[in-house]
């Protein structure tokens, strides 16, 4: 079946730092690849996304890349505010509509 | 658009109580799921539903049951509820029929069975 593999957390950075969250799956067939983030106290928001092998999602300074060849969509920002301090969840879905989660990280940004 | 709502925020039951947790989305979505989030292991499927009348059960669905009677909602139903129960429910919606459609979610239901 489908699986997602994430960096344990938490992460902590100071205010600009650049950031990597990494991302690993198995799945079967050519899944779609999502970041999602969760402010404290709410639901989850879709922060990218990606359909095929190489395509890179953006959204609010954040970048990733899907990379077939090594199963990875890692997630990249080049400098973190304190804004950022969410939980981060990689996801894929196959041929169906279901979401496969990773265990999430908690990103925490220090001014 | 109100988006997806869930109702109740918080809830705390006994051991053997039975409840519903209400889900409902105006977006007219006909794609429409429940998860729920424990520490340490993401989110995972329980149930969930591609149309009116059609659901059908997900990772964990053992002790939940749904029903789909109209697009905009979907119900979620512990009969007998148990401590391993105790975990936040999100209910999520798409449109479409693509796997890469965007879920939209609610902002959860915090459950304690005590």
């Amino acid at each position: 079946g489908n699986s997602v593999t994430q960096m344990e957390g938490p992460v902590t950075l100071s205010e600009e730092a650049f950031l990597t969250i990494n991302c690993t799956y198995t799945a079967t067939g050519y899944p779609s690849l999502f970041w999602y983030v969760q402010y404290p106290g709410e639901g989850l928001q879709l922060l990218l996304k990606a359909t095929k092998a190489d395509d890179k999602g953006s959204n609010k300074g954040f970048e990733a890349t899907y990379r077939k060849e090594t199963t990875s969509f890692h997630l990249e920002k080049g400098s973190v505010q304190v804004s950022d301090s969410a939980v981060y969840f990689c996801a894929l879905t196959g041929s169906a509509r279901q979401l496969t989660f990773g265990s999430g990280t908690q990103l925490t940004v220090l001014p | 658009n109100a988006g997806v709502t869930q109702t109740p925020k918080f809830q705390v039951l006994k051991t053997g109580q039975s409840m519903t947790l209400q889900c409902a989305q105006d977006m007219n979505h006909e794609y429409m799921s429940w998860y729920r989030q424990d520490p340490g292991m993401g989110l995972r499927l329980i149930h969930y539903s591609v149309g009116a009348g059609i659901t059908d059960q997900g990772e964990v669905p053992n002790g939940y049951n749904v029903s789909r009677s109209t697009t905009e909602d979907f119900p979620l139903r512990l009969l007998s509820a148990a401590p391993s129960q105790t975990s936040v429910y999100f209910c999520a919606s798409s449109s479409g029929s693509s796997s890469y459609n965007e879920q939209f979610f609610g902002p959860g239901t915090r459950l304690t069975v005590l």
